[in-house]
């Protein structure tokens, strides 16, 4: 079965610095990853996914994430925060096939102090 | 480009009521998601949709829910006899087949009191 740990559950950053936000899963093949972000009240935005390929991910909004196979991890980062992405951030895991049914991580919430 | 599209966005009502949501997927979408997302956790599956038939069901998905899609375009979740731990945002996603993205409406809130 696939899962997905998130492990920190807040982080805090001031505005115009770097952000990493952790992500590791388990799944026992190549999985499909997926960033999404969650503004309040708000669905999910899909920012990266990987899929194959280069394992060095760009996506909207600025963020890029990193697959490492050896470490079974997927963090995302960003070089310089702006207020504005004060948000919940999801990092999801898919089966490479069939039905395509992703594992969500409980998610890690980012606030930005001015 | 219109999205995916939840109606309602807030829902109240009291412990046994039963409510009914409906999801609008992005046109060409075949797949149909539902998931449910409580407080501080991420989204969790409850079932999905390729075109008018319900493939999968999640065991979060009790006898209380169901959910249809009858002409594999929008769908509806209804939950019978709502209970306060229903409470949640309900959210729905579609996507193409043989494509792994997923695209999230803006959710329905439920709060049962």
């Amino acid at each position: 079965a696939q899962s997905v740990t998130q492990p920190d559950i807040h982080i805090t950053v001031s505005e115009g610095a770097s952000l990493e936000l952790r992500c590791n899963y388990s799944y026992g093949a190549t999985p499909y990853l997926f960033w999404y972000v969650q503004s309040p009240g708000q669905g999910l935005q899909l920012l990266l996914k990987y899929f194959s390929g280069d394992t060095l991910v760009q996506g909207i909004k600025g963020f890029e994430a990193e697959f490492k196979r050896s470490q079974s991890s997927f963090n995302l980062r960003k070089p310089s925060v702006h207020w504005s992405d004060a948000a919940e951030y999801f990092c999801a895991v898919g089966p490479s096939g069939g039905s395509y049914i992703p594992t969500f991580g409980r998610g890690t919430s980012l606030i930005v102090h001015p | 480009d219109t999205g995916v599209s939840q109606d309602p966005r807030h829902k109240i009502t009291k412990r046994g009521q039963n409510v009914t949501f409906r999801c609008d997927p992005i046109s060409e979408h075949n797949r149909l998601y539902w998931y449910r997302q409580t407080l501080g956790q991420g989204p969790e599956f409850l079932t999905y949709f390729q075109n008018e038939a319900q493939l999968e069901k999640s065991r979060l998905l009790s006898d209380r829910f169901s959910a249809e899609r009858p002409k594999g375009s929008f769908s509806t979740l209804e939950i019978q006899r709502t209970e306060q731990g229903d409470s949640a945002m309900y959210l729905c996603a579609s996507s193409n087949p043989h494509q792994e993205t997923q695209y999230f409406g803006p959710g329905t809130r439920l709060l049962v009191l």
